[in-house]
């Protein structure tokens, strides 16, 4: 399967910890985006990497991607009550125009107060 | 960017019927896609929507499950046809074109279908 893959599947965190997450793949990609998604609504697309980029930030969010690995990580960095969702990674790969996404599994973050 | 407004946000049908689900977007675009996602799991797509042509759906969905429309460059049907309860799931329309490569998708807010 092309599906990605992300670790963990569920986080639990204090507020103000930090928390990172995990998404690997097995193809090459042109991109990878990190989206959120709040219980089961659309999705919130948070910050894309393009293959030629190893690290980006935005906010408290920080997105790193090694494409000798084929693994990217997401950082959310003193988190808050509101970050609680899911976080999906995706990616688009060969002549694919980036709205035709690969998701991975998805990370359920919960963060308490 | 890009607003994309679907409807229905949800609803609850019998088994055996078909729902029609609409998405517009506030600017013209090249492409649209469909994607399912069934309850607890990742997004996963469904088909890509062209104007002007038929619809390319992925492996495992079929047309006569799924027809699909896109009439202009800014809208586009996906019904999901003689439903029974394994079809129950979010589905969201997104959109990407020309104007978007190497750039964020967008999505709808989602449709939640129930088949009972």
């Amino acid at each position: 399967s092309q599906q990605g893959e992300e670790d963990p599947q569920a986080l639990s965190i204090q507020e103000g910890e930090n928390a990172t997450m995990n998404c690997s793949y097995k193809t090459s990609i042109n991109n990878l985006q990190w989206y959120r998604q709040n219980s089961g609504r659309g999705l919130v697309h948070l910050i894309l990497i393009r293959s030629n980029e190893r690290e980006k930030h935005s906010g408290r969010l920080r997105v790193t991607l090694d494409t000798s690995k084929k693994s990217s990580s997401l950082l959310i960095t003193a988190s808050r009550a509101a970050d609680t969702a899911s976080y999906f990674c995706a990616f688009s790969h060969g002549s694919s125009n980036t709205g035709k996404l690969i998701f991975g599994q998805g990370t359920t973050l919960q963060v308490k107060p | 960017s890009a607003v994309i407004s679907q409807k229905p946000s949800r609803d609850i049908c019998q088994r055996g019927t078909s729902l029609t689900i609409q998405c517009q977007v506030d600017s013209q675009v090249t492409m649209m896609f469909w994607y399912r996602q069934q309850p607890g799991q990742s997004l996963t797509l469904i088909a890509t929507a062209n104007q002007g042509s038929e619809a390319t759906y992925e492996s495992g969905f079929v047309i006569d499950k799924f027809p699909i429309s896109r009439p202009n460059l800014t809208f586009s049907t996906l019904t999901v046809s003689n439903m029974s309860p394994e079809d129950s799931s979010i589905y969201l329309c997104s959109v990407a074109g020309q104007a978007f490569m190497n750039t964020e998708a967008f999505f709808g807010q989602g449709t939640r279908l129930t088949v009972v």
